[in-house]
């Protein structure tokens, strides 16, 4: 069964950083590419970030680029994100999720079931 | 970067009803499109890939057309548990960018 649980959420300030964790099971993670994808309270989706199951290519939404980090380790079927620079239109739940393929250009077809990052002062 | 517009934002149909959204790219993007349902206070869940491909454990009231820039989901018989918000998202490329949704009710 594929399982991801995200962690790493909370209130910040901002300006502040944060890193969040999803752990992936159920599936052989470096197959895959992996995305966060956020939902702003009361608002639709927005996909953030995006990496290849090689690690070797990544793509940010413009908002986020030169801020946000995404990383993965393969060996601990394990996908980051680092936020830096945080502020207050980052509030959103943060989903993980896992793409159909292992190249980026593949749908979702699994999503954990989000953490919550609160940017507020 | 390639806009994805949906419509209605929101509609409201009988039980049993066939029921039709609409997704437009602003560009091509060949048959790189997805479905999602999301119901409130749950994740997303695929319903449809590759514009017409449906999802293994998809209801098959659920259908999906279309090809380059215009899109179609259709529910043939609207059903009280498709009571969601549907996006389209395409992912030919990056950004990989969602619609903004189209909230479906029951009337």
């Amino acid at each position: 069964e594929v399982q991801m649980l995200e962690s790493g959420g909370g209130l910040v300030q901002p300006g502040g950083s944060l890193r969040l964790s999803c752990a992936a099971s159920g599936f052989t993670f470096s197959s895959y590419a992996m995305s966060w994808v956020r939902q702003a309270p009361g608002k639709g989706l927005e996909w953030v970030s995006v990496i290849s199951g090689s690690g070797d290519s990544t793509y940010y939404t413009d908002s986020v680029k030169g801020r946000f980090t995404i990383s993965r380790d393969n060996s601990k079927n394990t996908l980051y994100l680092q936020m830096n620079s945080l502020r207050a239109e980052d509030t959103a739940v943060y989903y993980c999720a896992k793409q159909r393929s292992g190249g980026v250009t593949a749908a979702i077809n699994y999503w954990g079931q989000g953490t919550l990052v609160t940017v507020s002062s | 970067d390639i806009q994805m517009t949906q419509s209605p934002s929101s509609l409201s149909a009988s039980v049993g009803d066939r029921v039709t959204i609409t997704c437009r790219a602003s560009q091509g993007i060949s048959n790189y499109l997805a479905w999602y349902q999301q119901k409130p206070g749950k994740v997303p869940k695929l319903l449809i890939y590759a514009a017409s491909t449906l999802q293994s454990g998809v209801p098959s009231r659920f259908s999906g057309s279309g090809s380059g820039t215009d899109f179609t989901l259709t529910i043939s018989s609207l059903q009280p548990e498709d009571v969601a918000t549907y996006y389209c998202q395409k992912y030919n490329s990056a950004p990989i960018t969602f619609g903004q949704g189209t909230r479906l009710e029951i009337k």
